[in-house]
């Protein structure tokens, strides 16, 4: 049962920017740093996004993440047709010993 | 090339035993927790719990706990995931992944399709 929640779906036309937003709580997003991934059709999740901001190596600048309070949210700027996936936000969660959240993820589509 | 290579699909009937296995190579093992990501079909990415290789802690998060066990043998750099009556829920995608300096899953496995149907 995913504690971070995020919208099923988004979309947009090729170049434009597509914002998708992931809701926390004070044990998890309020006081962890958040982390995207990415998972195209059929493939493994990719890491995207960690700490919040940072890209690794590899990740095209179009992604961006940002983080306040208890939410996070991930950009995507200049859509690109290999940007249809399925995305999720994820935190640690200081309740019970320490246990790692998936958001309910977002799949962007590309029109 | 560091990388997590997964066992195969499997196909399984209700009450059935298995473990699959998740071994690890192109970098230190035991200096990064292992975990274990369950996605049923269709549906989103569930975190089952992780293991340290080093000194196989574990911890399980409350919906696996007690339904599924962690294991790893740091000797051959792989880790496993085991249940030991499988139902048809447990019908799923399972990732391995590791956790990264960075403080997220930076490796993944390709995944291993476990059916369990009579």
């Amino acid at each position: 049962q995913s504690v971070l929640t995020q919208p099923p779906s988004a979309s947009g036309t090729p170049g434009q920017r597509v914002t998708i937003s992931c809701s926390g709580s004070s044990s998890n997003i309020g006081s962890n740093t958040v982390n995207w991934y990415q998972q195209l059709p059929g493939t493994a999740p990719k890491l995207l996004i960690y700490s919040n901001n940072q890209r690794p190596s590899g990740v095209p600048d179009r992604f961006s993440g940002s983080k306040s309070g208890t939410s996070a949210s991930l950009a995507i700027s200049g859509l690109q047709s290999e940007d249809e996936a399925d995305y999720y936000c994820a935190a640690w969660d200081d309740s019970l010993n320490g246990l790692y959240v998936f958001g309910t993820g977002t799949k962007v589509t590309v029109l | 090339e560091v990388q997590l290579v997964q066992s195969g699909a499997e196909v399984k009937k209700p009450g059935e035993s298995l473990r699959i296995s998740c071994k690890g190579s192109g970098y230190s093992f035991t200096s990064y927790w292992i975990s274990w990501v369950r996605q049923m079909p269709g549906k989103g990415l569930e975190w089952m719990g992780r293991i340290d290789p080093s000194d196989s802690y574990t911890n399980y998060s409350p919906s696996f706990q007690g339904h599924v066990t962690i294991s790893a043998d740091k000797s051959i750099s792989t880790a496993y995931l085991q249940w030991s009556s499988l139902k048809a829920s447990d019908t799923a995608m399972y990732y391995c992944a590791s956790l990264g300096v960075v403080g997220a899953f930076d490796i993944w496995g390709q995944g291993t399709m476990v059916t369990v149907s009579s």
